[in-house]
């Protein structure tokens, strides 16, 4: 079993349009959370950090389920400058390595 | 330009021969971390620094790999003897050693090995 995995993609949505994306992890006591972003060919850059009450930056929420051991980050309105791939992202220790899902690419349509 | 630097951007080189890349982390930043991904997969974790000390190696890393961080800045990531399994994109990332800080990534080495 994989430590972190993600729905498998790609999420083809039209523009407006809500997506959710689903991860779950192995490692219990798993410590920090994140969601990633990655454009094609570019490197990963940090979306947003996951908290334990759940945490929302603009049409972007976050939540975390440590008892389910799941993440989810729930896209609103989506934008076509949407589309990248969503990297689902858990650090173990605490300034640790970062443990990555495979990815889940969004494709927001006009 | 103050965020992570890897260089060279691109590496083709031939099957067997030896190659190392740099990377030159935030200043201020003790953690530095070595991936390496592939087209339609999530980095994958190959080895990370505290400062100079190499704490943690991926059983990916096979005895061909090996990385080094001598003075606690800058790192290297040597590939001895390359396999076209080699061929990927390496990626470094540096961050602070405290909880949930996030990391920041270069913008990566693509090797090709032919």
């Amino acid at each position: 079993r994989k430590e972190v995995e993600q729905d498998p993609g790609p999420f083809n949505v039209p523009e407006g349009a809500t997506v959710a994306f689903n991860c779950t992890y192995s490692n219990s006591a798993s410590q920090s959370f994140f969601w990633y972003r990655q454009d094609c060919r570019k490197e990963p850059k940090l979306l947003m950090s996951v908290y334990s009450s759940g945490n929302e930056d603009g049409r972007f929420t976050a939540q975390l389920n440590r008892a389910s051991q799941y993440i989810s980050l729930l896209i609103r309105d989506s934008k076509l400058s949407d589309s990248a791939t969503y990297l689902c992202v858990v650090r173990v220790t605490q300034g640790g390595k970062l443990i990555f899902g495979q990815g889940t690419e969004l494709s927001v349509k006009p | 330009d103050t965020g992570v630097s890897q260089n060279p951007r691109h590496k083709i080189t031939k099957r067997g021969q030896n190659v190392t890349f740099r990377c030159d982390p935030i200043s201020e930043h003790n953690r530095l971390y070595w991936y390496r991904q592939t087209l339609g997969q999530g980095p994958e974790f190959l080895t990370y620094f505290q400062n100079e000390a190499q704490l943690e190696k991926s059983r990916l890393l096979s005895d061909r790999f090996s990385a080094e961080r001598p003075k606690g800045s800058f790192s290297t990531l040597e590939i001895q003897r390359t396999e076209q399994g080699d061929s990927a994109m390496y990626l470094c990332a540096s961050s602070l050693g405290q909880r949930n800080t996030e990391a920041f990534f270069g913008q990566g080495t693509r090797l090709t090995v032919v």
